[in-house]
């Protein structure tokens, strides 16, 4: 299957610093990018979808100047976590889906972000 | 607004047993539904989908769209079945998941 690449897989920062995660579709494009966070021992709850070349669209709750999305590329989409809290500290997953009409998305390993 | 539901956090069986795994939808349009599984410390990964109407690892799935629901199942449970499954929805371009199911296979 397609492979999907989250940089870095864990990081540590401080308070009020922001964190750049990146997602990677290596061997194929992908039009559709998602983003998800997870806290331990619950589901994986849609941040937001990025289209690559517009804007992205934010799940209602989400703050969308906290968590910047950028789709720049059809291989690459990146979240930053601008001025983290101690609250922002999760599991944040993107998946990828292609822009062959088939409808399977494809995950990242997930980014593990600590706030201290 | 789509929604998919998960009422079992937990199904613990024995090896050999039959099992299900529950999901139910909401949805206004056609659905389109898929099961990921999430094995230990690995990514998650698409399992079956109802389009292809496929049977991967011993598991199917039938779209029941009178009831609703999109429930997973396997005649004989492994312990190597033992995981996360995820039922998910795909619409409005979004991909929606549901709580999660643990699956322990017990030997």
């Amino acid at each position: 299957g397609a492979v999907v690449s989250q940089h870095p897989s864990w990081v540590i920062c401080k308070s009020g610093t922001s964190v750049k995660i990146e997602c990677r579709s290596l061997d194929f494009q992908a039009t559709t990018m998602f983003w998800y966070r997870q806290f331990p021992k619950q589901s994986l709850m849609l941040m937001a979808t990025s289209n690559e070349g517009s804007k992205a669209t934010y799940e209602q709750g989400v703050e969308k100047d906290k968590f910047l999305i950028n789709h720049a590329s059809l291989t690459l989409s990146t979240l930053t976590v601008t001025s983290a809290h101690p609250e922002d500290s999760s599991f944040y997953i993107c998946s990828a889906k292609g822009t062959s009409g088939d409808t399977e998305a494809f995950f990242g390993q997930g980014t593990r972000l600590t706030v201290v | 607004a789509q929604r998919v539901t998960q009422p079992e956090k937990l199904l613990s069986v024995f090896k050999g047993a039959p099992v299900e795994l529950k999901c139910n939808y909401s949805y206004s349009g056609s659905p389109e539904l898929f099961w990921y599984v999430q094995y230990s410390r690995q990514r998650l990964q698409l399992l079956l989908r109802h389009i292809s109407r496929e049977s991967i690892k011993g598991f199917t799935a039938d779209l029941n769209e009178g009831e609703t629901s999109f429930h997973l199942k396997k005649p004989f449970a492994q312990e190597e079945d033992s995981a996360m499954y995820y039922c998910a929805h795909c619409g409005y371009n979004k991909l929606i998941f549901g709580a999660g199911t643990r699956l322990a296979v017990h030997p």
